[in-house]
């Protein structure tokens, strides 16, 4: 059964800092994996997908990158802000479950100004 | 467009009671997925359909738990009777086509709801 962690659970850091946020999971027969963002009280917006035969993906500050064989994927956030202040939800879409997104706990951020 | 629709927003019910929760996916979209929130086990996937056919209801928890799609603009998730342990968010979601490795999911507000 495919397990997805993400450390950490909270990380809170002043504005300006560049941050890592961390995401595992066990079994490598991927799809694609995702990061979304969930805003408190709302619905989750998809950030960054990363299909299994590329390495990252870049979008403005955010970049991804996906390592299959380790089943690790980091979200880096350049020169964050308080806008960002958020949870950060990872997920793996299985071969086996078609469509089946697999969810992390996710890590809430929070920018200090 | 509007996005994945959801209604209601928040339901508090009584135990015992039937609780129906709607949504209406983005038009054009062939695929709907319905999801329950809650702090102890995160997000999970309840159940999916494909061009209004469940495909994989293994999530739903019990059979007090029911989903339709009778066409391709609306989908219910029923709970009937309702007891507090189903107390959670419950998100739908929407993607344009099931076996594509590029489509994501466009997740609607989500209903929150509390069973008294």
């Amino acid at each position: 059964k495919q397990e997805v962690t993400q450390i950490p659970a909270a990380l809170s850091v002043p504005e300006g800092e560049n941050l890592v946020l961390n995401c595992s999971f066990t079994d490598s027969a991927i799809y694609n994996l995702q990061w979304f963002r969930q805003d408190p009280g709302k619905g989750l917006t998809s950030l960054l997908l990363i299909q299994s035969s590329q390495r990252e993906q870049t979008s403005g500050r955010l970049n991804a990158s996906l390592d299959k064989s380790s089943g690790r994927s980091t979200l880096y956030i350049a020169a964050s802000q308080p806008g960002d202040s958020a949870t950060y939800l990872c997920a793996v879409r299985e071969i086996q479950g078609a469509q089946k997104l697999v969810f992390g706990q996710g890590t809430r951020l929070t920018i200090n100004p | 467009d509007a996005g994945v629709i959801q209604s209601p927003r928040h339901e508090v019910t009584e135990m015992g009671q039937e609780v129906t929760l709607r949504c209406k996916p983005i038009s054009g979209h062939n695929s709907l997925f319905w999801y329950r929130q809650t702090m102890m086990r995160g997000l999970e996937l309840l159940i999916y359909f494909n061009n209004n056919v469940p495909i994989d209801d293994s999530g739903m928890p019990e059979d007090r738990f029911s989903a339709k799609m009778p066409n391709a603009s609306f989908s219910t998730l029923k709970i009937q009777p309702s007891e507090p342990r189903d107390s959670a968010v419950y998100f739908c979601a929407s993607s344009p086509r099931l076996a594509a490795s590029t489509d994501t999911q466009y997740f609607g507000p989500g209903t929150r709801l509390t069973v008294l």
